[in-house]
């Protein structure tokens, strides 16, 4: 969706090197959720985000929503094979509470 | 276990025909979604649901269809008028519109 841009389209990573991957919207958020996929298979939830300057961290991945509300970066250290895949960033962008959806970011982990 | 289940896995239509895509959830959730998913492009809300016997138009909603005759179940029915149907459907629930949703394994049409 042009309302919500992911960059970058795709990223090919060493093995144990860090990443980031980005969610950018001209408008503001009322929520943003992050997602992960594997090829062929249905979205896992990774993390949701609401309230400006939010960081949140599971493992070795960690999320945070600027101040502004209007651009989330995803953060993974140390990456993994098992950190392929695709990830989606999905927002809600008014009181509607309709998901808008990122186009995804492929990610390949090099061992 | 808790979860969302869509069948079948991979499914062929030949053009002309409609075929139904089900999806089942025993989380009692309240709200269900339909998505398609093309290569390169994000979720496309096709149709969604947030109670029984009630449900709403998504962005891309033209040759599809869809019921909501009990909570668990939203099965989604692709007509012969949706003119690109080859592509990944994404069935989605949560317990109300807005929160977290969860996902099942799709369902990857085929038309040949």
């Amino acid at each position: 969706s042009q309302e919500l841009e992911q960059s970058p389209q795709s990223l090919i990573v060493q093995e144990g090197k860090n990443l980031t991957i980005n969610c950018t919207s001209s408008k503001t958020l009322y929520g943003l959720y992050w997602y992960k996929q594997k090829y062929g298979e249905g979205l896992i939830f990774l993390m949701m985000l609401q309230k400006g300057g939010e960081e949140k961290s599971h493992e070795k991945i960690t999320a945070k929503l600027d101040e502004k509300k209007q651009q989330s970066s995803l953060h993974i250290t140390a990456s993994q094979p098992s950190h392929a895949g695709i990830y989606l960033c999905g927002a809600v962008m008014d009181s509607n509470y309709q998901l808008i959806w990122g186009a995804g970011t492929k990610l390949i982990i090099k061992p | 276990d808790g979860g969302i289940t869509q069948s079948p896995k991979y499914l062929f239509r030949k053009e002309g025909q409609n075929v139904t895509l089900s999806c089942e959830q025993n989380l009692n959730h309240d709200a269900m979604y339909w998505y398609r998913q093309d290569p390169g492009q994000g979720l496309r809300l096709i149709y969604y649901s947030q109670i029984v016997n009630d449900f709403q138009k998504g962005d891309i909603a033209e040759g599809y269809s869809v019921s909501r005759e009990k909570k668990e179940s939203f099965p989604l029915t692709v007509t012969s008028a949706q003119k690109n149907p080859t592509a990944f459907y994404l069935c989605a629930s949560s317990s109300y519109r807005g929160n977290e949703q969860f996902f099942g394994p799709g369902t990857r049409l085929t038309v040949l």
